[in-house]
């Protein structure tokens, strides 16, 4: 089955500072791969999601994922933090065989002024 | 369109008693989920539903759990009876596969539910 791992539940960094976010997914076949952001009180909205072509992936709000399949790993990056950006990220994985995404325990983002 | 919509968006009530949750998804989206998010077991999957007809339930957590879909534009989750161990925020999502597995999922903002 497929599975998705974020291995940091916290993450705190300074407002400005460089941010990456880890994501590591366990599935054989060619996986669709997304990152969601979760702000306080709401649902989850796409940052930005990869299946096919460039390993580097644009996301909204200044966001980006590269894509490593020898690391089998989706992370994030954002080279400038804002505060507005404190929420909760989640990866997200399908697969050819499972239109269901499978989530990520998803990691709290704390942005310290 | 208008999102995937939910109401209530937060729902109070004391132990023992009958919760209705519901949800109006994205007109054209073929897939329906219902998730439970809470702080000790992140999000989790309770049950989906393809063209209306539910999928897979495995995530539901009790007999006490139920969900619907009766048309296109409407599902409910209800809790008979609910119990304190039950709060917790209520997502609802959907996403049109029609197309494959690259689509996003469109969540609603949820439902904040208490139980005393």
């Amino acid at each position: 089955a497929q599975s998705v791992t974020q291995p940091d539940i916290h993450i705190t960094v300074s407002e400005g500072a460089s941010l990456e976010l880890r994501c590591n997914y366990s599935y054989g076949a060619t996986p669709y791969l997304f990152w969601y952001v979760q702000s306080p009180g709401q649902g989850l909205q796409l940052l930005l999601k990869y299946f096919s072509g460039d390993t580097l992936v644009q996301g909204i709000k200044g966001f980006e994922a590269e894509f490593k399949r020898s690391q089998s790993s989706f992370n994030l990056r954002k080279p400038s933090v804002h505060w507005s950006d404190a929420a909760e990220y989640f990866c997200a994985v399908t697969s050819g065989g499972s239109y269901i995404p499978t989530f990520g325990r998803g990691t709290s983002l704390i942005v310290h002024p | 369109d208008a999102g995937v919509i939910q109401s209530p968006r937060h729902e109070v009530t004391e132990m023992g008693q009958e919760v209705t949750l519901r949800c109006k998804p994205i007109s054209g989206h073929d897939y329906l989920f219902w998730y439970r998010q809470t702080m000790m077991r992140g999000l989790e999957l309770l049950i989906y539903f393809n063209n209306n007809v539910p999928i897979d339930d495995s995530g539901m957590p009790e007999d006490r759990f139920s969900a619907k879909m009766p048309n296109a534009s409407f599902s409910t989750l209800k809790i008979q009876p609910s119990e304190p161990r039950d709060s917790a925020v209520y997502f609802c999502a959907s996403i049109s596969l029609a197309g494959g597995p690259g689509n996003e999922q469109f969540f609603g903002p949820g439902t904040r539910l208490t139980v005393l």
